[in-house]
């Protein structure tokens, strides 16, 4: 397997531009996890889902971020408008979703965001 | 809600040291822990994973101990590597099985 795929891995935009990051979990994991870096705040949780359901989207920071999960293979972040504190590393991650001590969480290379 | 800290923050040894680095989570009613390495612009990797119901796991140089009791793990660098640098991060899952990250600690070794 590939293992989880992420495009684009660079992205320089403008404030107020509309960015869509984009993911494809591994086969046959069933569930999709979406994070941010900073040097800041360190890795924090955006969105989790569970079967292509949202299950918790607590870590969404405000309305102009939404996620999508249409299908079992791809997965959505988009962010719209952008502004310039979105400037970010957002990863993706996926996991077979079996709720047990043994699930492990495996993660994609990352894209890295730059508003300007 | 889970606080998972990690010290040092940084550190940096000469090659060939056996080196610790320490994770401390205040709720210790998890599922498991795991430690990530994460090199520079790259995503993370998992290291090792260490169910509630074990104490330890070993991975050739690497060794993870866990004691719920206290929060505490720890990873053990046996004959450290320039290779070996990179930042390692701690994750805890609990209840919620989403886990909780600490902010790394960020390991130079130096030939």
């Amino acid at each position: 397997d590939a293992g989880v795929i992420q495009s684009p891995r660079h992205e320089v935009t403008e404030m107020g531009q509309e960015v869509t990051l984009r993911c494809k979990p591994i086969s046959g994991h069933n569930s999709l996890f979406w994070y941010r870096q900073t040097m800041m705040r360190g890795l924090e949780l955006l969105i989790y889902f569970n079967n292509n359901v949202p299950i918790d989207d607590s870590g969404m920071p405000e309305d102009r971020f939404s996620a999508k999960m249409p299908n079992a293979s791809f997965s959505t972040l988009k962010i719209q408008p952008s502004e310039p504190r979105d400037s970010a590393v957002y990863f993706c991650a996926s996991t077979l979703g079996r709720q047990s001590s043994t699930d492990t969480q495996y993660f994609g290379p990352g894209t890295r965001l730059t508003v300007l | 809600k889970q606080e998972v800290t990690q010290i040092p923050a940084a550190l940096s040894v000469p090659e060939g040291e056996n080196l610790v680095l320490n994770c401390s989570f205040t709720d210790s009613a998890i599922y498991n822990l795991q430690w990530f390495r994460q090199d520079p612009g790259k995503g993370l990797t998992s290291l090792l994973l260490i169910q509630s119901s074990q104490r330890e796991q070993t991975s050739g140089r690497l060794n993870a101990s866990l004691d719920k009791s206290s929060g505490r793990s720890t990873l053990y660098i046996a004959a450290s590597q320039p290779g070996d640098s990179a930042t390692y991060l701690c994750a805890v899952k609990g209840g919620s099985y989403i886990p909780t990250f600490g902010r790394g600690t960020s390991l130079i070794v130096h030939p």
